[in-house]
């Protein structure tokens, strides 16, 4: 069925320095994908998505590309800030599976000074 | 409303008893979803309701596990007869056609003692 690999954690980078939290899916056909963050004590928030092959989800400096070929969607940001640390979580929903999101089990990141 | 509302934010419950957990989605949004996610993991699939019907109820894990939304907006999670592998945050989402961003609540935390 569908599903979606993520790169365990948890992470622990300094500021400035370079991220990528791996994800690969598992899909019939071509679903669209996210990438939700959830900082400290808040719900699940939606940081970016990609709707088809070669798309580019970008926000607040974190990037991620839907690569079809290899089945992936790596976060990315060239420069992390404290504020980052939260837990990071890749997710799919493909309409013709019944719509529902299927999410990774989340990557920790914590940014120190 | 401005985002999802769950209610309540915790509930501390015995063994055996029946619990009822309430999301209010974003008002116009039909579809939602219902999930859960344990400490460390994911956000686990439950329920999908696309306007008043459940069109996936396939998370579900047993018959105590019920949900309804027979107005097509607020939703109700209903669990009877409790156990200690309930305990939980129960995460409420929505999205205006069930197959773009999902917008969560900041979900109830469930303790079953």
């Amino acid at each position: 069925g569908d599903s979606v690999t993520q790169m365990e954690g948890p992470v622990t980078l300094s500021e400035e320095a370079f991220l990528t939290i791996n994800c690969t899916y598992t899909a019939t056909g071509y679903p669209s994908l996210f990438w939700y963050v959830q900082y400290p004590g808040e719900g699940l928030q939606l940081l970016l998505k990609a709707t088809k092959a070669d798309d580019k989800g970008s926000n607040k400096g974190f990037e991620a590309t839907y690569r079809k070929e290899t089945t992936s969607f790596h976060l990315e940001k060239g420069s992390v800030q404290v504020s980052d640390s939260a837990v990071y979580f890749c997710a799919l929903i493909y309409r013709y599976a019944g719509n529902q999101f299927y999410f990774g089990t989340g990557t920790s990141l914590t940014v120190i000074p | 409303g401005a985002g999802v509302s769950q209610t309540p934010s915790n509930k501390v419950t015995e063994k055996g008893k029946y619990v009822e957990l309430r999301c209010d989605p974003i008002s116009g949004h039909t579809a939602l979803y219902w999930y859960r996610q344990s400490l460390g993991q994911g956000p686990e699939f439950l329920i999908y309701f696309q306007g008043t019907g459940a069109a996936d109820d396939s998370g579900l894990p047993n018959d105590r596990f019920f949900a309804v939304r027979p107005e097509g907006s607020v939703s109700t999670l209903k669990i009877q007869r409790t156990e200690r592998g309930d305990s939980a945050v129960y995460l409420c989402a929505s999205s205006d056609n069930g197959n773009t961003e999902a917008f969560f609540g900041q979900g109830t935390r469930l303790t079953v003692v």
